[in-house]
């Protein structure tokens, strides 16, 4: 049962334009959002978090958002360059149990 | 510089044989953590550990072992008994405080022949 959903494989933007990835998730016992940056053949690199008590946070071109009625959280990255193409994944925490579940990861590709 | 290594970075295995993929931090962080990536899987956690000489089951822990004798080490032994062990296979570890997550490694790429 998949506690964390990424429902897009892959999305496609141009550069310049504004990228939108979504997460959808069942647990509302999750404490913490992260997002994840992977390129192929390396580690996740940590891109940006927001706690359960916030519903939006900001770092530079990144911004997620956190709607918790919904169970939804959106990552926007604001204006997309070329070197933004990636796999990110999405996941969330329990704060006690220590353990991150992930999404299955949005393909994303910035068109130059 | 603090990290995460994993060793090696390749690694062909026959089938049959037991392999076991090495995970150093030197960040000081109590926990540690095996996932595995497969093509439109995302990452599945195979086992952690939040403190030495103890570790937890994840969600697709047959087939492997794991032992936590020091803090900064974490192997995790692929055995024959894992039916499709061919994977990305990336260490991770954290400290308290979730506003950062995982620091992950470079991963090992196991494929077996």
């Amino acid at each position: 049962d998949q506690q964390v959903k990424q429902n897009s494989p892959s999305l496609s933007v141009q550069e310049g334009r504004i990228s939108i990835l979504n997460c959808d998730y069942t647990n509302s016992m999750f404490d913490y959002f992260l997002w994840y940056k992977k390129y192929p053949a390396e580690g996740p690199t940590f891109l940006i978090s927001i706690s359960s008590i916030k519903d939006k946070n900001e770092d530079g071109r990144f911004t997620v958002f956190l709607n918790k009625s919904a169970k939804h959280l959106s990552l926007h990255i604001v204006p997309s360059q070329p070197g933004d193409s990636a796999v990110y994944f999405c996941a969330a925490i329990e704060g006690s149990n220590y353990k991150l579940t992930f999404g299955k990861g949005t393909l994303l590709t910035v068109n130059p | 510089d603090g990290g995460i290594t994993q060793s090696p970075k390749y690694l062909f295995r026959k089938e049959g044989q037991n392999v076991t993929l090495s995970c150093e931090q030197n960040l000081n962080h109590d926990a540690m953590y095996w996932y595995r990536q497969d093509p439109g899987q995302g990452l599945r956690l195979i086992y952690y550990s939040q403190i030495v000489n103890d570790f937890q089951k994840g969600d697709i822990a047959e087939g492997y072992s794991v032992s936590r004798e020091k803090k900064e080490s974490f192997p995790l032994t692929v055995t024959s008994a894992q039916k499709n062990p061919t994977a990305f296979y990336l260490c991770a570890s954290s400290a308290t405080g979730w506003e950062f997550g995982y620091t992950f490694g470079s991963g090992t790429r196991l494929t077996v022949v």
